[in-house]
């Protein structure tokens, strides 16, 4: 199975920490990875594209390490309204996304 | 800012029933996505569409799942007879194109409720 794994969490920080979120993926053809961001019982929404070498939005970091099957998003500054699960996607052949199972963010005052 | 729709945000039926799930995808996108999230468990991709042909489907997307593309706008899934492990959260999504670098945007989900 083409699986792609994250820790469930929740991680639970305070207002202005640094979180990082780690995920694997087993397909080694995946072309492209996202991460998505998904509100409780909403739709997930792009957050950010991780390519070849990673990339930075603000206060958003994402990095994948090919060799490892390993992508990586770092969090700075955290805000209350960055609670929410934070899901890892894989673009396989076929144009499918390959979830996965989401970590859990839950940034306190 | 464009946006895919999907009609009803909830829908509960009968096992056994028949029900069409609708979704129109944002206007110039040509690819069309369904997928699934059980409450608790990952998004499941279920099927793409293109060209009025499924380009990919998954092993959950067996005989009684279809898909359709109406009209110019509308794109619904159908579930011939619906069975209590069909009850998920399922999103619509679109893309531009089917490269690698090419966002799927998602509606906001039909809830469906098999009792």
């Amino acid at each position: 199975r083409k699986e792609v794994e994250q820790d469930p969490g929740p991680f639970n920080v305070p207002e202005g920490a640094t979180v990082a979120f780690n995920c694997t993926y087993s397909n080694s053809a995946s072309q492209s990875f996202f991460w998505y961001r998904q509100d409780c019982r909403k739709e997930p929404k792009l957050l950010m594209s991780v390519y070849s070498s990673g990339n930075e939005d603000g206060r958003f970091t994402a990095q994948l390490n090919r060799a490892s099957q390993y992508i990586s998003l770092l969090i700075r500054d955290s805000k209350l309204s960055d609670s929410a699960t934070y899901l890892c996607v894989a673009h396989n052949a076929g144009n499918m996304l390959t979830f996965g199972g989401g970590t859990r963010l839950m940034v306190k005052p | 800012e464009p946006e895919v729709t999907q009609t009803p945000s909830h829908q509960v039926t009968q096992m056994g029933q028949e029900v069409i799930l609708r979704c129109v995808p944002i206007s110039n996108h040509l690819y069309f996505y369904w997928y699934r999230q059980i409450l608790g468990q990952k998004v499941e991709f279920l099927v793409s569409f293109y060209n009025n042909e499924i380009s990919e489907k998954s092993e959950i997307f067996d005989d009684q799942f279809s898909v359709e593309r109406p009209d110019g706008s509308n794109f619904t899934l159908k579930i011939r007879s619906t069975k209590l492990e069909d009850s998920a959260m399922y999103f619509c999504a679109s893309s531009k194109d089917r490269g690698y670098d090419n966002e799927q945007f998602f509606g906001p989900g039909t809830r469906l409720t098999v009792l």
